[in-house]
């Protein structure tokens, strides 16, 4: 099933700017992940914020999560051309005895130089 | 280096011939996964082990098997492959419930 879906499907930005973008999801969650994936690439990990937390800050990256409103945000300051990739939200909705990761359809972002 | 390895990167094969797709990790992670990605669709995961022995379904499991004898090693079996299993898979592994490490992907075509 399907849980996260990002917004918006694509962003364009000049380099320099902030990136801002939208994660929502369904049911209750453990925690919810962000990841970036390069063009036709593996996906990597970029940041882990459980649900008992509001924000998390890592490096460039800044993320928030809303469980009242079931929704999180990316936001990625003074983006480069290197950042020019898609990023995917994952929840958790382990339960006892199980894992699964439910993974968005991704917004991707290209930064202009 | 600490990785998750996928063979073959690349695949084109014919309906009905069976192929397999190994999968091998080297950080003693206890949790593997196996998803695949199409365009539109995101990433839809297959079938997930928690542990040797241990294998699940996932969202997206028809057609493909998995089997989990040793901890390093999750292959993905297409018994009889159709077009419709044409798409890009990943592979995943980790250490606890949270950060996942990908594999660099396997690119499959069935004509």
């Amino acid at each position: 099933s399907q849980q996260g879906e990002e917004d918006p499907q694509a962003l364009s930005i000049q380099e320099g700017e902030n990136a801002t973008m939208n994660c929502s999801y369904k049911t209750s969650i453990n925690n919810l992940q962000w990841y970036r994936q390069n063009s036709g690439r593996g996906l990597v990990h970029l940041i882990l914020i459980r649900s008992n937390e509001r924000e998390k800050h890592s490096g460039r990256l800044r993320v928030t999560l809303d469980t009242s409103k079931k929704s999180s945000s990316l936001l990625i300051t003074a983006s480069r051309a290197a950042d020019t990739a898609s990023y995917f939200c994952a929840t958790d909705e382990t339960g006892a005895g199980s894992y699964q990761l439910t993974f968005g359809k991704g917004t991707k972002l290209s930064v202009i130089p | 280096e600490a990785q998750v390895t996928q063979n073959p990167r690349y695949l084109i094969t014919v309906t009905g011939k069976k192929l397999t797709v190994t999968c091998s990790q080297n950080m003693n992670h206890e949790y593997m996964s196996w998803y695949r990605q199409d365009p539109g669709l995101g990433l839809r995961q297959i079938y997930y082990s928690m542990n040797v022995e241990v294998t699940d379904k996932g969202d997206v499991p028809e057609g493909y098997k998995v089997s989990r004898k040793e901890k390093r090693n999750f292959p993905l079996i297409l018994e009889s492959p159709s077009p419709n299993q044409t798409s890009l898979y990943f592979c995943a592994s980790s250490l606890r419930v949270g950060e996942q490490y990908f594999g660099p992907g396997t690119r499959l075509t069935v004509t």
